[in-house]
């Protein structure tokens, strides 16, 4: 089963309006951390906002916020105000902290698209 | 304060042949992983290096090896080359002792095997 799934391949945008990007995640274990990154068509993963599994609060970062529901194992991306720079492929990942903390790799999602419309 | 360098930014291979890609952490940073991304998919965990030494592994077979020197640069060498090695090859670099350790990924370098 995957860990990590997103399931919207592609997603347009009007300029100045927010959009929602979802990713879903499966883990047994109670503590993990969630990450998003925007990767331009140059490449580099650029990292965007990070949400623990015990944080009691939703993460934001300037535009960026993140919805995190638990108990329905999403934590999706909502971008406000977008811009034309935000095209990108959006991608959640998840690092599941092993008990003793093991565990270090960060497992992707398949990424969604978003295309930014003047 | 300079993030994640990689090089070579492209390499163009031959089946069978071997790769030394090469990577400095961003400053401040211990701890070095890398990833594989195939044309249209996520990146995938090859391995991480933290006191020159890889401690933990992805699925990848053992063509796949790597190196930290005491500067925390790092090397990925893949040997025998295959056409499926065709990838962006992604450096990150994290400090061990932050609490989330978030991973910062340097700009990756496009590795082209015919």
């Amino acid at each position: 089963a995957q860990k990590i799934t997103q399931t919207q391949p592609g997603m347009f945008v009007q300029e100045k309006e927010a959009v929602t990007l979802d990713c879903t995640y499966d883990t047994s274990d109670p503590s993990y951390g969630l990450f998003w990154y925007k990767q331009p068509s140059s490449g580099e993963m650029i990292f965007l906002i990070y949400q623990g599994s015990y944080d009691q609060q939703n993460a934001t970062e300037g535009r960026y916020s993140l919805n995190f529901q638990k108990a329905r194992k999403s934590a999706n991306l909502v971008i406000s105000a977008s811009q034309l720079g935000d095209s990108a492929m959006y991608f959640c990942a998840m690092r599941e902290l092993n008990s003793g903390g093991s565990n270090y790799k960060l497992t992707f999602g398949k990424g969604t698209l978003l295309t930014v419309n003047p | 304060d300079a993030g994640v360098t990689q090089s070579p930014t492209h390499l163009i291979k031959t089946r069978g042949q071997q790769v030394t890609l090469r990577c400095s952490p961003k400053s401040g940073h211990d701890t070095v992983s890398w990833y594989q991304q195939a044309l249209g998919q996520g990146p995938q965990f090859i391995f991480q290096y933290y006191e020159e030494e890889e401690r933990q592994r992805g699925n990848f077979p053992d063509r796949f090896s790597g190196h930290q020197f005491p500067n925390y640069s790092s090397e990925l060498n893949v040997n025998a080359l295959l056409l499926g090695d065709s990838a962006l090859y992604l450096c990150a670099s994290s400090y061990n002792w932050a609490s989330k350790e978030t991973q910062y990924f340097g700009p990756g370098t496009r590795l082209l095997v015919l």
